[in-house]
């Protein structure tokens, strides 16, 4: 099953956001390989965080990861109007597979 | 630079096939393994399949197992999606993506290719 985010949230310039992200304890609380997305319209998706909280090259640190249980979470501080965007959170649930599963993806609007 | 470009995609009635490529560029195609995942218009991200580097080992989500096919010829840098029965639920733009060597995630995305089946 898709992991569980809410629709949407939104801040205003300068403010932080929190991006929730909940699954199981066979996805998102049995590994530490959770990851997020960030989509513009009508482009693909760009990876922001993987490993839970580590960021790629290039990547500004107000992009945040964090993990608790089977909950994972995205923040942004510092709202500006280029992060309006879609976040997608990802979860290996492989086991003796190899199998990812995506969060249902939250709209983030700046105010 | 690295670069994945998608093509194949189209109109195709329920019940038919398509077949969807993905040339690489700019990195060591044979040595990643790659994904195709797709996007339902207006929708959330939906992992379709892997390949390892070598073409040996795939994997496929529950609904597109037993009707769709991955595979690459590494030769020709090059990664396919073959996609059988096709059902009005596939319609989506599908995505050719490197997953990352050093973690569990997708580093690299193409531009997707469109895929719509309807009568």
């Amino acid at each position: 099953s898709a992991l569980t985010q809410p629709r949407s949230v939104s801040g205003s310039l300068g403010q932080s956001v929190t991006i929730s992200c909940t699954g199981t304890s066979s996805d998102v609380g049995a590994y530490n390989y959770v990851s997020w997305y960030q989509q513009h319209p009508d482009k693909a998706p760009k990876v922001i965080i993987f490993d839970v909280y580590k960021r790629p090259s290039g990547v500004p640190d107000r992009f945040s990861g964090s993990k608790s249980g089977n909950r994972a979470s995205l923040t942004i501080s510092g709202l500006q109007a280029a992060d309006e965007a879609d976040y997608y959170c990802c979860s290996y649930a492989g086991g003796d597979t190899w199998d990812v599963v995506f969060g249902g993806g939250t709209k983030v609007t700046v105010l | 630079q690295l670069q994945l470009m998608e093509s194949g995609g189209g109109l195709v009635k329920p019940g038919g096939s398509l077949r969807l490529s993905c040339a690489a560029s700019g990195f060591g195609f044979s040595g990643e393994y790659m994904t195709w995942i797709r996007q339902a218009p207006g929708r959330g991200l939906e992992w379709v399949s892997y390949i390892s580097g070598g073409g040996f080992t795939t994997y496929y989500g529950d609904s597109v197992v037993g009707r769709f096919t991955v595979s690459r010829d590494n030769a020709k840098n090059s990664l396919y999606l073959e996609m059988n029965n096709l059902r009005a639920e596939d319609t989506a733009i599908y995505y050719c993506v490197r997953v990352a060597s050093d973690y569990v995630g997708f580093d690299s995305w193409g531009q997707g290719t469109l895929v719509t089946v309807s009568s």
